[in-house]
């Protein structure tokens, strides 16, 4: 496996302003994926993050809303822009080695949107 | 149809007895199956993973794979106070997406 280091572990913002989350692998990986966690829920996949091109969103998720940077094969951001109350959940970053193999997880950023 | 569907639960097991936990899935291309374990307020933890038909053991914890049914289960054999968790089944679909199931809750009572 590997070690994923993901900042911020929480904020509190206002409505209408934009967090930035950024996420550090340890070694290379081959897929990232970004996900959303509301209370008592399960994770919702939001987008893969393509190195060195353009994420590829899941139904219901944009990139205006959610640009997702990926520069090189070990770093990942997730911004979450003109936040609002109902944007407030957990965020996790997630990477594997590709094809069957384990995904591992950062630890998550609980996000509160006031 | 979800992609990943898993009875919510919660599902209550005294300890010492087998706990079953079980999943389906609709994407026939999918390739591997991970059971994960949450606990509240922490991030998911891989507990088990499987990509062949048959079972799969790794000490109190089994995985049971049958593709042709769409079909993935986790049995915890003497089960203890702290499997108390949510176990959320996932799997690798045939666009290398990783989809999870929305959790069952298990609670051992002593």
């Amino acid at each position: 496996s590997a070690v994923i280091s993901q900042k911020p572990s929480r904020d509190i913002c206002q409505r209408g302003t934009s967090l930035t989350i950024q996420c550090q692998v340890d070694s290379q990986v081959t897929m990232m994926f970004w996900y959303r966690q509301q209370p008592g829920q399960s994770l919702t996949l939001i987008a893969t993050a393509n190195q060195g091109s353009e994420a590829t969103y899941e139904s219901g998720f944009v990139i205006d809303k959610f640009p997702i940077s990926r520069p090189n094969l070990t770093f990942s951001t997730l911004t979450v822009s003109n936040m609002s109350p109902e944007d407030s959940s957990i965020y996790l970053c997630s990477g594997n080695r590709g094809a069957n193999t384990e995904a591992f997880f950062g630890q998550g950023t609980r996000l509160t949107v006031v | 149809q979800k992609e990943v569907e898993q009875n919510s639960g919660p599902l209550s097991v005294p300890e010492g007895a087998i706990a079953s936990l079980n999943c389906t899935y609709s994407d026939r291309g999918s390739q591997s199956f991970f059971w994960y374990r949450q606990y509240s307020g922490k991030s998911p933890e891989l507990i088990m993973f499987i990509y062949s038909n048959g079972d799969k053991e790794d000490g109190r914890f089994t995985a049971q794979l049958n593709k042709a049914s769409q079909y993935v289960s986790l049995l915890i054999r003497d089960s203890q106070p702290s499997d108390s968790a949510t176990y959320l089944c996932a799997v690798e679909s045939s666009a290398s997406k990783i989809i999870f199931g929305s959790g069952t809750r298990l609670s051992i009572r002593p």
